[in-house]
């Protein structure tokens, strides 16, 4: 069963500093999304990008981060200059075009710890 | 009111029994509806997805009533390996049409 797939699966960084995560979506999908969830909290949506561009986002998808699709088959999150609240599980998913009730694919995340 | 609500649990219940979860949501023009299942510290997976007639996938069942904005998930015969935490999560509740509301999950252990 295709996949998506995030590199790296933990990523380490001191406050400050930028970082990027990376995404590979089920090839035929179209729809990309970012969501994050902190520990012990619920799953909070960041973004949706579709057509080489943002589509929606949310407060929390403030002007540190950034999203894009250098390639065909990468999406990446960055983030230009990490907080220690930026700490938190963050997920990359996909949905094909179908239409709208087809279902969110996520990737297994990348755990950022932000020291 | 909160966006998607359930209860967190824990429920603990022994192998072979029948386990209900409920959810609600606050904007009746949400359009699609979703049981995700998570691991400990792994990310959300699909279970089924919930239409308005109910529907049914082995020992999972799930409910959809719009008019009282409730959602449900039955699972029947409990096995150890459905011990996780159940993410109701609906589409479209936002005035997005494809971006997700997560509730906050509720955590399931079943016991041998």
């Amino acid at each position: 069963e295709p996949e998506v797939t995030q590199t790296p699966s933990h990523q380490v960084t001191q406050m400050g500093q930028e970082v990027i995560l990376r995404c590979v979506p089920i090839s035929n999908h179209l729809y990309f999304y970012w969501y994050r969830q902190i520990l012990g909290q619920k799953v909070e949506f960041l973004v949706s990008f579709y057509n080489n561009e943002i589509s929606e986002k949310s407060e929390i998808f403030d002007d540190q981060f950034s999203v894009e699709r250098p390639d065909g088959s990468n999406f990446t999150l960055k983030i230009r200059s990490t907080k220690l609240e930026d700490s938190a599980m963050y997920f990359c998913a996909s949905s094909d075009p179908a239409g709208g009730d087809s279902p969110l694919h996520f990737g297994n995340g990348t755990r950022l710890t932000v020291t | 009111r909160k966006e998607v609500e359930q209860d967190p649990g824990p429920f603990n219940v022994p192998e072979g029994a029948t386990v209900a979860f409920n959810c609600t949501y606050s904007n009746s023009a949400s359009q699609s509806f979703f049981w995700y299942r998570q691991d400990c510290r792994k990310e959300p997976k699909l279970l089924m997805s919930v239409y308005s007639s109910g529907n049914e996938d082995g020992r999972f069942t799930a409910q959809l009533n719009r008019a009282s904005q409730y959602i449900s998930l039955l699972i029947r015969d409990s096995k150890l390996s459905d011990s996780a935490t159940y993410l109701c999560v609906v589409k479209g509740l936002s005035g997005s049409a494809r971006q997700l509301t997560f509730g906050s999950g509720t955590q399931l252990t079943v016991l041998p």
